[in-house]
């Protein structure tokens, strides 16, 4: 079984503070995302990986920093959290897409950031 | 860009049918998906449909495409209480090296027993 694992369920932080939320997959995929989950709002993507050290901006990269040392983690960054960043944060992995076949990406079970 | 519409919230009765309804604009889309998410965790792939079918069947769902309509609809026959959950339509697209995912704002299933 493909297994994501996101190192914390909870997180309180302060604002100001940098923050580290670390994701890691089992299955060598080559992709890696890293989404947003807010009330009405929907699934929305902060940044990409699609290979080792290679980061793409998705649709709110603000405030935000990737790294990608290794192929399974994927780090996201908050520089200077700040209240507005309080949110469900959810890790994604999947394989390059083999011509033909349906796509699929594997979900962590997210991180619940609270920052005061 | 891409944008995958759908209704927030859903209400039904235990044993009914329950239809959850999306639409997308990405006409290119080779494959269309459900996933659902339960409370407490991440998302997890439901089922799919490619582009060139009508409809689709396992067990107690059956997706429908309309793609004339651009109209994806997921029906879930006796519905459950462990129904209970956030469904999220999504469809694919390819730049920078990578496929991606984008996705509704999801529809909020609760299952009345």
């Amino acid at each position: 079984d493909v297994k994501v694992t996101q190192s914390s369920r909870y997180l309180v932080k302060r604002t100001g503070e940098k923050v580290f939320l670390e994701c890691v997959q089992d299955m060598d995929h080559e992709n890696m995302f890293w989404y947003r989950q807010d009330p009405g709002l929907g699934l929305r993507l902060i940044y990409f990986s699609y290979d080792v050290k290679m980061k793409e901006k998705g649709d709110i990269p603000e405030g935000y920093s990737v790294s990608r040392e290794k192929k399974e983690r994927f780090s996201l960054i908050l520089e200077s959290a700040s209240t507005n960043q309080t949110s469900m944060y959810l890790c994604a992995s999947s394989s390059h897409l083999t011509s033909g076949d349906y796509y699929e990406q594997y979900f962590g079970p997210g991180t619940r950031l609270t920052v005061t | 860009g891409e944008d995958v519409e759908q209704s927030l919230f859903l209400s039904v009765r235990e044993g009914d049918s329950s239809v959850i309804n999306c639409t997308y604009t990405d006409s290119s889309s080779t494959y269309l998906y459900w996933y659902k998410q339960e409370p407490g965790a991440g998302l997890q792939l439901l089922t799919y449909i490619f582009s060139n079918m009508d409809m689709k069947q396992d067990q107690r769902l059956t997706v429908l495409l309309n793609k004339k309509d651009k109209h994806l609809s997921l029906r879930i026959a006796d519905t459950q209480t462990g129904d209970s959950a956030i469904y999220f339509c999504a469809e694919s697209s390819s730049g920078a090296g990578s496929y991606q995912l984008t996705f509704g704002k999801g529809t909020k299933l609760s299952v009345i027993p």
